[in-house]
């Protein structure tokens, strides 16, 4: 099993500051990564697969990065519907997700 | 619209079992491989098991093998989880999710999720 590894665990950003979120793989995934938002009381929304392509209707702000083992997913300017946990997730092999990072209001 | 609702979730005494369902529409659901994922309560994401598109490769988490098994009905748009020697650690929100890409030979990810059914196993 691919153990994956988000960094930090919470995270106090300002709205319209920048936030870098990481993940690391335990062995390497290629580009077979995913990044998810997840809301109170709601299903994951796909951001970003491949490591760094948005998914249908994301916003630029939200970009991915890396390959191999580090991934990093950043939002450049955040907004107030932005605050929310994100997990990153590889498919490289059967399916692993983070533990998630929770973006909250600083 | 890709809709995927799931259905047949409840509480359960430990030990008994439980079939839960997911009733896809708006896509051409045996092109896609599908897959349920659970969240215990207030806890993180965790994918419990999926099929391809024809069926041909199935996989389980290390903590349901040999409890759990994944099926599909193609032609009845339909995906199910026979849930079998359930315990409190089971209890969670299951939700259905599709492959993003068509008849694919490995997995992919997830593009559309279910809202969920919850399985709450406790005596």
């Amino acid at each position: 099993e691919i153990v994956m590894t988000q960094s930090p665990a919470t995270l106090s950003v300002s709205p319209g500051e920048r936030a870098t979120l990481s993940c690391r793989a335990s062995q390497s995934v290629s580009s077979n990564l995913a990044w998810y938002q997840q809301k109170p009381g709601q299903a994951p929304r796909l951001l970003i697969y491949g490591a760094s392509t948005r998914a249908t209707g994301i916003p630029a702000r939200f970009s991915g990065s890396g390959s191999g083992t580090e991934f990093t997913l950043t939002i450049s300017s955040l907004q107030s519907e932005d605050f929310a946990v994100y997990y990153c997730q590889q498919y490289n092999n059967w399916p692993t997700f983070g533990q998630g990072t929770k973006v909250e209001i600083k | 619209e890709v809709q995927l609702v799931e259905s047949g979730g409840g509480l359960v005494q430990p030990g008994r079992s439980l079939r839960l369902s997911c009733a896809a529409s708006g896509f051409t659901f045996d092109d896609y491989a599908m897959h349920w994922v659970r969240q215990a309560p207030g806890k993180g994401l965790e994918w419990v098991s999926g099929i391809s598109w024809n069926s041909g490769s199935i996989g389980y988490a290390d903590s349901v093998k040999g409890r759990f098994t994944i099926s599909r009905d193609n032609a009845k748009n339909s995906l199910y989880l026979q849930m079998n020697s359930l315990r409190a650690e089971d209890t969670a929100l299951y939700y259905c999710a599709k492959d993003m890409v068509a008849v694919s030979s490995g997995w992919e990810t997830f593009d559309y999720w279910g809202q969920g059914t919850l399985v709450t196993v406790s005596s």
